[in-house]
């Protein structure tokens, strides 16, 4: 099946900092999505990227489908930013989605 | 819109007894409903995929008679842990597809299993 990894496992940032956490995975895919999981484990719809560009607020995000990866962007961290987030992609027929590896976000005051 | 809710939010249950976990897709149809179980400081895996009014579709590994899944309409689908184990204890998450152009799947809030 497809693999799905993310970079990096855990970070830490001063707020107001800035990351870009990045995706690769090992086939093709029709669908990419970004998810904040937040302390009480509710992912968060973040973005549905599964090529291009999209903006909302201090995040973004960019797939290059072609080249396998998706990278998200978050500017001007806040405390509240912190989770785990996670990108998870869907290939071929089927309709499930694969989750990456996590990347666990802390932003400190 | 494209709300998921899960019920009940967390649940304490002794061993050999079932335990039902309700996933309800609330403003909107979900023909397909996807089951998931994370354990702590891991990632989410897929354990089955629900198609309303069929049977459905577990991922290897997972045993179709200890974790039966219901989806009788479109707006609900029911996952019942049977015959509970501490090793089942997890946290239990179930998403859905709203139709339309994009596929989009929306998660529900999850349902922490903790079997004693």
């Amino acid at each position: 099946g497809i693999q799905v990894e993310q970079s990096p496992p855990d970070l830490i940032l001063q707020e107001g900092a800035n990351s870009t956490l990045r995706c690769n995975f090992s086939d093709s895919v029709n669908n990419l999505q970004w998810f904040h999981q937040n302390p009480w484990g509710q992912l968060i719809n973040l973005f549905y990227i599964p090529s291009g560009t999209k903006q909302n607020g201090r995040l973004s995000a960019t797939t290059v489908a072609t080249e396998r990866y998706s990278l998200l962007y978050i500017s001007s961290s806040q405390t509240t930013d912190s989770g785990v987030y996670f990108c998870a992609v869907k290939a071929g027929t089927a309709s499930k989605l694969t989750f990456g590896t996590g990347t666990r976000l802390q932003v400190t005051l | 819109g494209a709300v998921v809710s899960q019920h009940p939010s967390w649940v304490i249950c002794k061993s050999g007894t079932s335990v039902k976990i309700e996933c309800r897709s609330l403003d909107f149809q979900a023909t397909t409903m996807f089951w998931y179980r994370q354990f702590p400081k891991q990632s989410l895996m897929l354990m089955a995929t629900s198609n309303e009014g069929s049977k459905a579709t577990y991922e290897q590994g997972v045993e179709k008679d200890k974790f039966l899944i219901n989806h009788a309409s479109l707006t609900l689908s029911t996952l019942t842990v049977t015959s509970a184990h501490p090793e089942d204890s997890s946290f239990y998450i179930c998403s859905a597809i709203a139709s339309g152009v994009y596929n989009e799947q929306f998660f529900g809030p999850g349902t922490r299993l903790t079997v004693l």
